[in-house]
C-alpha cells in the first residue's frame, strides 16, 4: 500500500530556529505539493513541483521558505528563521503526472514557541 | 479564480441518519471536483472525485456526490452514518491542466456523530 511519509511528525523549536521538514512522495509520481493547514486559514497551497521543478511557490513566504526536491523520492521544506505564526501542521502530497488525485501524507505539526 | 464554500461549519447528525454536505465551487471552465476526509490527526484520504460523465458519482465507505453544472454544487451524501464517519470533510476544486494541477480547497465541515 504505497503512501506519502513525512518526517517529523510533531516539531517543537523557539523562535528564530531553522526548520526542516522532509516528505517521500509515492513511487512514480511526479507532482508534489506543499501545504500548510491552521484554524484561521485553512488548507492553503504553498509550493507544487513536477518533475522535480517548482512550478507555483506563490503562497510561500519567500524571504523565511525555501522548497525543494534534491531527488524524485525526497521534497524539503524550510523555514529559517522560524516564527509563532508559522506554527501549523504541513502537509505533503503527491500525484501522478497527468494530474488527477492528490494523495496526501500523514503531516508535520508544527509548533513554535 | 477557482474558490470552494462549504458554508456549513459543523453538523451533527445521528448515527444512522442520512447526511448532505454541501460544496459550492466557484470557477470559469470545467471543474474538477473532490472531497477528501481528514480525520483527527490524520492526513487527507480522497472519498471520491469528479472529472466527467456521470454526474452521480459513488465512492469509499458508501458516500456519494452528485455534480450539479447549473447550481455550482458538488454535494456530499450518505443514507446512513457511523460513528466512525466523525472527521472533518473538504471539498476542493482543481483545473488538473497539465501545468495548473493546483487544487483549492474549502474551509472544510465538521462532521459530529451522536448515538
Amino acid at each position: 500500500d504505497a503512501r506519502v511519509t513525512q518526517t517529523p511528525r510533531h516539531k517543537v523549536t523557539e523562535m528564530g530556529q531553522e526548520v526542516t521538514m522532509r516528505c517521500q512522495p509515492i513511487l512514480g509520481h511526479n507532482t508534489v505539493f506543499w501545504y500548510r493547514q491552521t484554524m484561521m486559514q485553512g488548507l492553503e497551497l504553498l509550493a507544487y513541483f513536477r518533475n522535480r521543478a517548482p512550478l507555483d511557490d506563490s503562497g510561500m513566504p519567500k524571504d523565511r521558505f525555501s522548497a525543494e526536491m534534491p531527488d524524485a523520492t525526497l521534497a524539503t521544506l524550510k523555514i529559517q528563521p522560524s516564527e509563532p505564526r508559522d506554527s501549523a501542521v504541513y502537509f505533503c502530497a503527491s500525484g501522478p503526472t497527468s494530474g488527477d488525485t492528490q494523495y496526501f501524507g500523514p503531516g508535520t505539526r508544527l509548533t513554535v514557541l | 479564480a477557482q474558490s470552494v464554500t462549504q458554508p456549513d461549519i459543523h453538523i451533527t447528525v445521528s448515527e444512522g441518519a442520512s447526511l448532505e454536505l454541501r460544496c459550492n465551487y466557484s470557477y470559469g471552465a470545467t471543474p474538477y471536483l473532490f472531497w477528501y476526509v481528514q480525520s483527527p490527526g490524520q492526513g487527507l484520504q480522497l472519498l471520491l472525485k469528479y472529472f466527467s460523465g456521470d454526474t452521480l458519482v459513488q465512492g469509499i465507505k458508501g458516500f456519494e456526490a452528485e455534480f450539479k453544472r447549473s447550481q455550482s454544487s458538488f454535494n456530499l451524501r450518505k443514507p446512513s452514518v457511523h460513528w466512525s464517519d466523525a472527521a472533518e470533510y473538504f471539498c476542493a476544486v482543481g483545473a488538473l491542466n497539465f501545468g495548473n494541477e493546483k487544487l483549492t480547497f474549502g474551509t472544510g465541515t465538521r462532521l459530529t456523530i451522536i448515538p
